[in-house]
């Protein structure tokens, strides 16, 4: 399953409101993550099953979707939110991933 | 605490092999599938393999399948990538990946080892 995930590259100020997308090349029901990567740090699960969010994720992030369409949005940016977004599927073994996008304080 | 903490990177000939090892703590590591994950120097990331609890049971995809192996020991809290026929297309950041229950997906990660594969 190819995983097409769009903006690669946003930019966006501390307050505001941002959406990453994911699009699965067939349906994958819910069956999507999303990760957060920063410089010298582990990655962090943000969201799983499209829409849970993992425990210890701020409730200013949110996914929704299912199928094929999935949204990550982030509201009122706080500066440790800049970083890198990755999406990815699991209802297909290999597991894939999106191909990231790098969110940047403007 | 989960931490996962990758060792044996380094740099490779093609056609060599190298074992990466993973020293899990903070979780009962037996009771978790755990998984190997890259990313490629500019590139995105890739699942590279799984294994199951007991070790008996392993997946891998067609990119890495017949040269890589993975395997555990729950004694010792421990995951290992063994490495075989190693190509540039290899050279990579190495994650280790603890999966959660029941589903292909990352609960955590390490922080990462990087194999670089040249002459």
């Amino acid at each position: 399953v190819q995983m097409t995930q769009s903006p690669s590259y946003l930019a966006a100020s501390p307050g505001e409101s941002v959406s990453i997308s994911c699009k699965a090349s067939k349906s994958i029901s819910n069956n999507l993550a999303w990760y957060q990567e920063k410089p010298g740090k582990a990655n962090k699960l943000l969201i799983h099953s499209g829409s849970t969010l993992q425990s210890g994720t701020p409730s200013r992030f949110s996914g929704s979707g299912s199928g094929t369409d999935f949204t990550l949005t982030i509201r009122s940016l706080e500066s440790e939110d800049f970083a890198v977004y990755y999406c990815q599927q699991y209802n297909e073994y290999p597991p894939t991933f999106g191909s990231g996008t790098k969110l940047e304080i403007k | 605490e989960v931490q996962l903490v990758e060792s044996g990177g380094g740099l490779v000939q093609p056609g060599r092999s190298l074992k990466l090892s993973c020293a899990a703590s903070g979780f009962t590591f037996s009771n978790y599938y755990m998984a190997w994950v890259r990313q490629a120097p500019k590139k995105g990331l890739e699942w590279v393999a799984t294994i199951s609890t007991s070790g008996s049971r392993t997946y891998y995809p067609d990119s890495v399948k017949g040269r890589f192996t993975i395997s555990r020991d729950n004694a010792k809290s421990s995951l290992y990538l063994q490495m075989n026929s190693l190509k540039s297309e290899d050279t990579a950041t190495y994650y280790c990946a603890r999966r959660n229950y029941g589903y292909n997906y990352v609960g955590y990660w390490g922080q990462g080892v990087m194999v670089t594969v040249s002459s």
